[in-house]
C-alpha cells in the first residue's frame, strides 16, 4: 500500500491564483481530513470528511474548498491564494471503525508558498 | 477537546529512557488520550493510545494515571531518531488538536 500520498509536494502561488491539492489514500479508509501547518506551529483542521459526499469544516476553514466524490481522494482547493496561506498542508485519513479509535495516517505534506 | 498540556522542550540522552509527561485534567471519562509524533518536516505519525490502563506497543508505553488527569509517554531506549515533536491529545470526538508539543532532543 502506498498509504497517504499528495501533490504536489512544493507549490509557488502568486497572490490571487488558484489551485488544487490532491490527496489519495489507499487503505479504504473512510475518514479524510487537511490539516495545515504554520512554522512552529502546530497542525489546525482545515476541512475534514465522513465519507464519500459527505464533508465539514475544521477551524481554519476560510479560503478553502473540498469535495469527496470518491472514498479514495480528498482534494483541497485554493480558489484565491493570499500570503496568509503559506503553509505546510497535510492530509490524513483514518478508519474509525471502533468508538474511541482514531489513528489517523499522514501523507508527506505539500509545502506551498504564495508571493 | 479536553485541554492538554505538555513541557516546551527536553533532551535526552541516546540509549536512555524518556518520559515525557502530559497534564489532562479535564479529560472526561470516555476520551481517549493519544501521542503522535512528528519528525522534521514529515508528516505526524501516530505512536500509541490509551483510556484507562497502561499500554505499549513495539514503538512506546504510555502510562495513565489512576485518576487519568495525566499521562507519561515512556521511550524506552531513545535514539537520535526519536528527535521529534511529540504531541499529546485528547479529542472528545474523531477530530485531532495538535498543540504545540514537546520538542524532544535525543543527544549521543
Amino acid at each position: 500500500n502506498a498509504g497517504v500520498t499528495q501533490t504536489p509536494k512544493f507549490r509557488i502561488l502568486k497572490i490571487g491564483q488558484s489551485m488544487t491539492l490532491q490527496c489519495a489514500q489507499d487503505m479504504n479508509h473512510n475518514y479524510m481530513y487537511w490539516y495545515r501547518q504554520d512554522p512552529g506551529m502546530g497542525l489546525k483542521l482545515i476541512y475534514y470528511s465522513v465519507g464519500a459526499g459527505i464533508t465539514d469544516k475544521g477551524e481554519v476553514p476560510n479560503g478553502y474548498n473540498v469535495s469527496r466524490s470518491t472514498t479514495e481522494d480528498f482534494p483541497l482547493r485554493l480558489e484565491l491564494a493570499a500570503p496568509s496561506q503559506t503553509s505546510v498542508y497535510f492530509c490524513a485519513s483514518s478508519n474509525i471503525a471502533r468508538l474511541g479509535v482514531n489513528e489517523q495516517f499522514f501523507g508527506p505534506g505539500t509545502r506551498l508558498t504564495v508571493l | 477537546d479536553a485541554k492538554t498540556t505538555q513541557p516546551t522542550s527536553m533532551d535526552c540522552a541516546e540509549g536512555r529512557a524518556a518520559n515525557l509527561p502530559c497534564n489532562h485534567s479535564t479529560i472526561s471519562g470516555n476520551e481517549y488520550v493519544y501521542w503522535y509524533r512528528q519528525i522534521h518536516s514529515q508528516g505526524p505519525q501516530y505512536i500509541i493510545h490509551g483510556l484507562k490502563n497502561n499500554e505499549t506497543n513495539e514503538m512506546a508505553s504510555l502510562i495513565i494515571t489512576e485518576d487519568r488527569k495525566s499521562s507519561t509517554l515512556i521511550l524506552p531506549h531513545a535514539t537520535l531518531r526519536d528527535t521529534a515533536v511529540y504531541y499529546c491529545i485528547a479529542p472528545r470526538d474523531y477530530k485531532l488538536s495538535f498543540g504545540a508539543g514537546t520538542t524532544v532532543t535525543v543527544r549521543a
